[in-house]
Parts: structure tokens; sequence; C-alpha cells
């Protein structure tokens, strides 16, 4: 649902390793699901999204799963690069609202 | 994205003044949405518009805060007798048609800040 006011959870990966990144939703009726990369001071970039009839999605470097039985969503991402240290952002719609809701955000820290 | 274009990107203004956000949404999008980000949250859902329609304010505080989306020009948030807790980062976002297909377009985002 609506990230409340909580701090951002942080995730500290090495350079090269795989990085996952998991969301929790709220509404079991959501349609679609995207997941947003947010650099700071820039807006939210979209990076993959995937329908609810769909369980896995692939990208370049990223995958997304899709877990409706607990209402879970992840993000993968292989061979994680510094330029990937942002926060990342899962969001769901439902096409009766037709309103994307976002979720609290995690944050991703790349070492070398 | 580049294409959905907000300004002010930063603005300062006194408690008690008035503030407007603008953004001119990416070419051919008809609907724009709001959101507004804390430090260290997420985005949350403020107004969704249409040209000339709002669909749903929902998230928007009842009092002070008020958005619109004319046929010509950029959408408006306009924020009156502004108070501290209205610092925050504005995002507007623009899709071209009822969502369901495609992602949707961020601007940059306006900072407010309230002294």
């Amino acid at each position: 649902g609506e990230s409340v006011g909580l701090h951002l959870p942080t995730l500290s990966v090495q350079e090269g390793d795989n990085s996952i990144i998991n969301c929790a939703y709220s509404n079991s009726a959501s349609d679609y699901f995207i997941w947003y990369k947010q650099e700071s001071g820039k807006g939210p970039q979209f990076i993959i999204d995937i329908r609810s009839n769909m369980d896995k999605r692939q990208g370049q470097r990223v995958t997304v799963l899709l877990n409706k039985t607990v209402k879970h969503l992840s993000l993968q991402i292989a061979a994680t690069q510094p330029g990937d240290s942002a926060v990342y952002f899962c969001a769901e719609l439902s096409y009766n609202t037709d309103k994307l809701i976002f979720g609290t955000g995690t944050r991703l820290q790349v070492f070398p | 994205n580049a294409g959905v274009m907000q300004n002010p990107r930063h603005l300062v203004r006194r408690r008690g003044q008035e503030a407007r956000l603008r953004c001119s949404p990416m070419k051919g999008h008809s609907h724009v949405y709001w959101y507004r980000q804390l430090p260290e949250e997420g985005l949350k859902f403020m107004v969704y518009l249409q040209k000339e329609n709002i669909i749903d304010e929902s998230g928007m505080p009842k009092e002070r805060f008020s958005a619109e989306f004319p046929k010509e020009g950029p959408s408006i948030l306009r924020i009156q007798q502004v108070v501290r807790g209205d610092s925050a980062a504005y995002f507007c976002a623009s899709s071209p048609r009822t969502f369901g297909t495609g992602e949707l377009f961020f601007g940059e985002g306006s900072r407010l800040t309230v002294l």
C-alpha cells in the first residue's frame, strides 16, 4: 500500500554480484506492476513491468517475479554495477482505478 | 524522463504564501498524475487529471490544495497558505491514455521548501 513514513531499507551488494529487491503489495486485485528506479534528485525511471497474468518477465539484466499467492514482487538485477545504486520502488495498479500506488522503496548500494 | 517538464525545479516559500507548480506532459499525453514525496519515503498519489477534468483527487488534502489541467497549457498544482509540512518533492507524470499499457513517464520533480 502507500508508504507511511518509514526510513528506507537498504541493500548493500558488491559490484558484479546479483541483487534481489523485494516488495510486498497490498491489493490482491491489482492488475499491473512496475518497478521504478530513482536516483538522488531525480524522478522515478521505469525499469520493467509485469501483468498479473504472468509470473516472470525478463529484461536486460533485470528480471521481475510475481507471486500472487503471497502478494510478493521481486526485482532481480544481474551483475550489479555502480550505476545501479539508487532507490527502487515497486508500484501496483488496478485497471478499475487507473491509479498507480507506490511501495516504500529499497535503497541499493553497490560497493567495489 | 526529460519529456515531462516540471517547473520550477526548486521553490522556496514562507509560511502563508502560495506555491504554484507546473507540469507540461509529454507531447500527445492527455493524462497527468501528481505525486508527493517526503524525504526517505515513497511517492504518494495526490490527483489524476485528464484535459479539463479531475478524474481522481482522493490523495489531495481537503484544504489549500488544488489542481487543474486546462485545455491549453500545463497542469498546475496549487498550494495556498503553505505550511512547513508541505515541504516535499512534487512529481508529475503523464501517460498517453488510460493506464494499463506502457509505463508512466515522470518529470524530474519540483522541490518545495517552506521556511
